[in-house]
């Protein structure tokens, strides 16, 4: 069962245009959210994150919204470079709940074209 | 500089000869972790540890093993590799769990 998941395999955005990487999960449980930043033959990086008594969190170009009553939460890039070109994992996890750890969605795989 | 490191980078195997892939981390943490990705499934949690001589499964740890003899270090050990064992491994290590983790930076692994 997959609790955390990442819907769009992949994305294609302008440069300079918004980038929307969306991710739902289903465990009500999940209280912390993270996104991650992966470029081939590297491994992944954190990006941002969100604590479920927040709904928006900034970080320069990047921002995170939750909406907790759909379980959702998404990554917005203003304005996409071409060097945002990566894949995105979305994670949660439950703070100091049974599973401690972070479950990883499927990932995004965003091109950023010129 | 604070990191993960892994290795080998890239390995290639052959059925059922056991093999090593190493992780170090240099930032103190207590937590580590493994986790493969394969296409359309992300990050697979493989073995955890949340500190010295403490393991515990993931959600795919058949035909892994682990250890943790020291704070630093978390290998892993897979004593007869299959093809179904060819992925891309990811060693994480953490303050906790459930926050930021560090990745390495991946191992690629085929057996065939």
């Amino acid at each position: 069962d997959q609790q955390v998941k990442q819907n769009s395999p992949s994305l294609s955005v302008q440069e300079g245009r918004i980038s929307i990487l969306n991710c739902d999960y289903t465990n009500s449980m999940f209280d912390y959210f993270l996104w991650y930043k992966k470029y081939p033959a590297e491994g992944p990086t954190f990006l941002i994150s969100i604590s479920s008594i927040k709904d928006k969190n900034e970080d320069g170009r990047f921002t995170v919204f939750l909406n907790k009553s759909a379980k959702h939460l998404s990554l917005h890039i203003v304005p996409s470079q071409p060097g945002d070109s990566a894949v995105y994992f979305c994670a949660a996890s439950a703070l100091g709940g049974a599973t401690n750890k972070l479950i990883f969605g499927t990932g995004t795989l965003l091109a950023v074209q010129p | 500089e604070a990191q993960v490191t892994q290795n080998p980078r890239y390995l290639i195997t052959v059925t059922g000869k056991k093999l090593t892939v190493t992780c170090s981390q240099n930032m103190n943490h207590e937590y580590m972790s493994w986790y493969r990705q394969d296409p359309g499934l992300g990050l697979r949690q493989i073995y955890y540890s949340m500190n010295v001589e403490v393991t515990d499964k993931g959600d795919v740890p058949e035909g892994y093993k682990v250890s943790r003899k020291e704070k630093r270090n978390f290998p892993l050990i897979l004593e007869s590799p299959s093809p179904n064992q060819t992925s891309l491994y990811f060693c994480a290590s953490s303050w906790d769990p459930a926050y930021e983790q560090y990745f390495g930076p991946g191992t690629r692994l085929t057996v065939t």
